[in-house]
Formats: C-alpha cells, structure tokens, sequence
C-alpha cells in the first residue's frame, strides 16, 4: 500500500525558514516524481513544486519560485521542501504527492503558519 | 496562471445525478486530455477520482464520470450518496508542463 507521510509543519515568523519532509513507503520511490501541493484557508487547491525520480528536474510555481527548494533521498524515500522567506501568504496545509499527471496518491498534509 | 473556474458549490438529493463544470483556457483544458479530478474530505487526503478526462483509478466507483468539451471539462456523480458530500477540485495540465487547479466545488447531499 502508498504510504505518504508529511511532517515538519509548524508556526513561523514572517521572513524565517522551514523544512518540510514526505516520507513515502510502498511503491519503487525512485521511479516516480514527487509533487507538493497547498491549500490556503478557504481556498482550492495550488500546485507548489514537483521533482524527477532521479533529482535530474524540478520545476515550481511562479508563486514560490526563488525561495522554496524542492529535493528528495531516494536512499531514505524521502521528499524535502526547503522554505525560506516565508510570507503571511504560504500559510496553508502542504500535502506531498508522489507522480505529476496525474496526482496519484496523496498524503494527509502538515500545516504552516505564517504569522507574528 | 489564473485557477480553472469551478461552481463554489453544488447539491443534491440521495440518488440524483451532479454535475460540476472546471473552465480553463486553450493553453490548459482545451490544450490536452489531461484533466484529473480529486475527492476531499476535510482533514483527509485528497484521493484522486478520475484522470485523463474520463479513466477512473481502480477501486472508484462507477458512478464518478469525467468528459470534455472545449476548454470546459466536467465531472458527473450519478447515484449520489451521502458519503459523496466533499470538495472537489480539477487539474489540468498546461502548455507550460505544470499543473493548474481549479477554485474547489463543495458538493452538499441534502
């Protein structure tokens, strides 16, 4: 069975850092690209960042792009978002999916606050 | 990117059939027969329900059903249940190579 497990989420400072891990069990890691995606408070889904099987491509969502770092450990299965100068704005549940098209199995999501 | 323009919300009766509409452009749902469609229950993981406009993964139901036409894609449940009554967001992918979401539809089973 897929298993996806995010953690790492937490309440931060405008401007500060956070790392957010996706540990993934049950499928060949390493044959699939990982995605991120969020959900703001009240608001649909966004697409974040997605990342190759092999670390060869990423790519990101104009939105994030320049402060959010997106890399993977296929020897740990385990995908990371890097997030630096957070902004009141990327507050929002970050949910690790593993394939890019489509989105086939998600995890339950961590939670990032943005806030003073 | 602007998000795909879904109805913020649709309901139903037990039984009855819905529809909810996902609009984008020619450089997302019109470009490619890659819509995908996802169930949510607050607090759970999003579970993906229909992709590629109309192939549903193993173990959904029958009665969640995707199709196409223009640049508006559509997802139909028949025979709707209690248990139906989620968000429902639509993706489709773009001239870009990146995926893009639709606003979310909350469907009510009245």
């Amino acid at each position: 069975e897929v298993q996806l497990l995010e953690s790492g989420g937490g309440l931060v400072q405008p401007g500060g850092s956070l790392r957010l891990s996706c540990a993934a069990s049950g499928f060949t890691f390493s044959g699939h690209d990982m995605s991120w995606v969020r959900q703001a408070p009240g608001k649909g889904l966004e697409w974040v960042s997605t990342i190759s099987g092999r670390a060869d491509s990423t790519w990101y969502a104009d939105s994030v792009k320049g402060r959010f770092t997106v890399s993977r450990d296929n020897a740990k299965t385990t995908v990371y978002m890097q997030m630096n100068s957070l902004r009141a704005e990327d507050t929002a549940v970050y949910y690790c999916a593993k394939d890019r098209n489509p989105l086939t199995t998600w995890g339950q999501g961590t939670l990032v606050i943005v806030s003073s | 990117q602007s998000a795909l323009t879904q109805p913020a919300s649709v309901s139903g009766s037990p039984g009855q059939s819905i529809a909810i509409s996902c609009t984008g452009t020619s450089s997302d749902v019109g470009a490619y027969d890659y819509v995908s469609w996802y169930q949510h229950h607050p607090g759970k993981a999003p579970k993906l329900i229909i992709y590629y406009v109309t192939d549903r993964p193993s173990g959904v139901s029958n009665r969640f059903s995707g199709s196409k036409s223009g640049n508006t894609a559509s997802l139909t449940i028949s025979g709707l249940q209690a248990e139906d009554e989620a968000d429902y967001h639509c993706c489709s992918y773009t001239l870009s190579n990146t995926p893009l979401f639709g606003t979310g539809t909350k469907v009510t089973v009245l």
